[in-house]
């Protein structure tokens, strides 16, 4: 079946713009983690949203950075008037969680690597 | 901050067999430890994971020590495409209803396999 799915692969903007990152999870999983990951630096966590409880945002740098899941499927995470130091490889994990399926691994897309300018 | 401790980097001669420990000497009793690798440009993969029991998958395997203090992924005959970052985490079991799964990762181990 379909893995998960990020959208833009690839998103250049100009330092002050928003930008909305996209993260179409599979369809199921109840657990959603953002992640984000400079040049040559491990994965940093962003925000866990974990079904119709209240997401964890306590990885988000600053007020700049915000993330909704919408009908506990696809997620969004929007950036606020971008710096250049926002440049990054964004990436999104989803996982199934489910009391009844016991443990199971992360599934991650393969970002969106975003460049500010 | 993350549970576990690897080494920053190691190196391997191709066709060899490639050690890669993991510390995770605080690790609660209902925590599974995972293993995930993430080759240049691509998302992290999964590879195995185990809670007291060795295993073994088609891609490795998974050895636990019996205080479950640390743990070791053996790729049994290391190829140019398993250079790579590996990263080794802990998780809560999720069959325990209160279980929250704040998954943090640690720098991981670079693995160089060397032809």
């Amino acid at each position: 079946g379909a893995g998960v799915s990020q959208s833009p692969s690839n998103k250049v903007t100009e330092k002050g713009k928003d930008v909305e990152l996209r993260c179409d999870p599979i369809s199921g999983h109840t657990a959603l983690y953002w992640y984000r990951q400079s040049l040559g630096q491990g994965l940093e966590f962003l925000i866990y949203f974990q079904g119709n409880s209240a997401p964890d945002k306590s990885g988000l740098p600053s007020d700049r950075f915000s993330a909704e899941r919408t009908g506990g499927s696809v997620s969004t995470l929007t950036i606020q008037r971008t710096q250049q130091e926002d440049s990054a490889v964004y990436l999104c994990a989803s996982s199934s969680n489910r009391i009844s399926q016991g443990n199971s691994p992360l599934h991650f897309g393969n970002g969106t690597r975003l460049t500010v300018t | 901050d993350a549970k576990t401790t690897q080494p920053t980097s190691m190196d391997c001669a191709e066709g060899r067999a490639a050690n890669l420990p993991c510390n995770h000497s605080t690790i609660s009793g209902n925590e599974y430890v995972y293993w995930y690798r993430q080759i240049h440009s691509q998302g992290p993969q999964y590879i195995i994971h185990g809670l007291k029991n060795n295993e073994t998958n088609e891609m490795a395997s998974l050895i636990i020590t019996e205080d479950r203090k640390s743990s070791t992924l053996i790729l049994p005959h290391a190829t140019l495409r398993d250079t790579a970052v590996y990263y080794c985490i802990v998780r809560p079991d999720n069959l325990m209803k209160t279980s929250y799964d704040k998954v943090i990762f640690g720098p991981g181990t670079s693995l160089s396999v060397i032809p």
